[in-house]
């Protein structure tokens, strides 16, 4: 079964610096993979979206996230973080149902200090 | 063009009493998905109605729940007789064809 596992639950980075949110999916054919962020008490924003194109995929707000079939990964990333940028990160595998069947990893909470 | 909307975003209700949360689609969408987020969990896939058709209910739990999507009108999610569990934030999602909108989900606490 498709299944996504998000490896941490909290991040935590300085403004300016690098950010790293990990994700390993699990399927048995090519998936279709994204990245949606929660900011507190809104609804989900979709940042980015991977459907067997490039396997580099660039996102809104200066995020990306690399495709690697070989470690089954889709880790997030973006160069410098802003404080804007702490939020709820959920990484999500679409099931093969004819429809957009999205089955959410866990979480991963990014907090940004000053 | 407004986006997903959702009422009530927050709701309480008694336990045995019955919650009725309303998803408005975008413009032009005539797929709808609801998720429940039970706190500190991921989104769980319930159901997926298109206009007066309830395509894939897999996720939805066996009794007290219910959803619709008729002609006219919003989508409907109705959970009867509620319990402290099914305290959760609710989202809906509309799409066009295949990729989802979320809406800023109702938030139902159960007393």
């Amino acid at each position: 079964a498709q299944s996504v596992t998000q490896l941490d639950s909290h991040v935590s980075v300085s403004e300016g610096t690098p950010v790293l949110l990990r994700c390993n999916y699990s399927s048995s054919y090519s998936p279709s993979l994204f990245w949606y962020v929660q900011h507190p008490n809104k609804g989900l924003q979709l940042l980015l979206k991977y459907t067997s194109a490039a396997t580099l995929v660039k996102g809104i707000n200066g995020f990306e996230a690399e495709f690697k079939k070989s470690e089954t990964s889709f880790h997030l990333t973006k160069p410098s973080a802003h404080m804007s940028d702490a939020a709820e990160y959920f990484c999500v595998v679409s099931l093969n149902t004819g429809f957009q069947k999205l089955v959410f990893g866990t979480g991963t909470r990014l907090l940004v200090s000053p | 063009n407004a986006g997903v909307m959702q009422n009530p975003r927050h709701l309480v209700r008694r336990r045995g009493q019955e919650a009725r949360l309303r998803c408005s689609p975008m413009k032009g969408h005539s797929h709808v998905y609801w998720y429940r987020q039970l706190p500190e969990e991921g989104l769980k896939f319930m159901v997926y109605l298109q206009k007066e058709n309830i395509i894939d209910e897999s996720g939805m739990p066996k009794e007290r729940f219910s959803a619709e999507f008729p002609k006219e009108g919003p989508s409907i999610l109705r959970i009867q007789q509620v319990v402290r569990g099914d305290s959760a934030a609710y989202f809906c999602a509309s799409s066009p064809e295949y990729e989802q909108y979320f809406g800023p989900g109702t938030r139902l606490t159960v007393t």
